[in-house]
């Protein structure tokens, strides 16, 4: 079973809300990751996390910001979604690379 | 940039058949391979992890190999059955950086 949880697991909200997509793992892992999935399309890494008040942006520019005020959390926020942030948003932590990667259910963001 | 291509990109076959998925990757500079499985609407579930140093890992009926000098790792699975319908990404974890750069899968239905 994975340590890692996300939630809510499905959220359809309307154009112009804040939204928090929460990440939480228990395995103590310092690296931590949100990859976003549009349907039938690949993964990229929007946001990473080395440790407590590490952030750094990925590959795919995102509108989203994150934080990592503890280790076990790492919330991503919306400050005001559009249609276009409609996606599937996938957490991930790993301890070290050496050990792979583990990831979270997702969370499946719809905006209306 | 590392790029990871996965062939084919579906694959429909009759269950008990074996089966090969292949994933090449350009930069064979890599510190190790990730399979993950996903089922439709659902994170990511890890099923081998192969190191830069070695050649195959095993995890009952899946065979993972990996030839880093040709950029390529296959993914073999034997006896296929129904519930093993998903798809399967292949992950690069590069040298130089530490995430993981993602092909885009292999959707595979076995047929009763």
């Amino acid at each position: 079973e994975a340590d890692i949880y996300q939630t809510p697991r499905y959220l359809v909200i309307g154009t112009g809300k804040k939204i928090t997509l929460e990440c939480s793992q228990t395995m103590g892992h310092d690296k931590m990751y949100w990859y976003q999935q549009d349907p039938g399309m690949e993964l990229h890494l929007i946001h990473y996390s080395y440790g407590v008040n590490s952030t750094e942006k990925g590959d795919l520019s995102s509108e989203s910001t994150v934080s990592r005020i503890r280790t076990e959390h790492f919330p991503l926020t919306l400050e005001s979604a559009r249609p276009s942030h409609t996606s599937q948003y996938l957490c991930a932590s790993s301890p070290d690379r050496f050990y792979g990667y583990t990831f979270g259910s997702g969370t499946r963001l719809t905006v209306v | 940039k590392q790029e990871v291509t996965q062939i084919p990109a579906a694959l429909s076959v009759p269950e008990g058949e074996n089966l090969v998925l292949n994933c090449s990757f350009t930069d064979s500079a890599i510190y190790n391979l990730q399979w993950f499985r996903q089922d439709p609407g659902k994170g990511l579930t890890s099923l081998l992890l192969i190191q830069s140093s070695q050649r195959e890992q095993t995890s009952g009926r899946l065979n993972a190999s990996l030839d880093k000098s040709s950029g390529r790792s296959t993914l073999y699975i034997a006896a296929s059955q129904p519930g093993d319908s998903a798809t399967y990404l292949c992950a690069v974890n590069d040298n130089a950086g530490n995430m993981l750069t993602f092909g885009g899968g292999t959707r595979l239905m076995v047929k009763p």
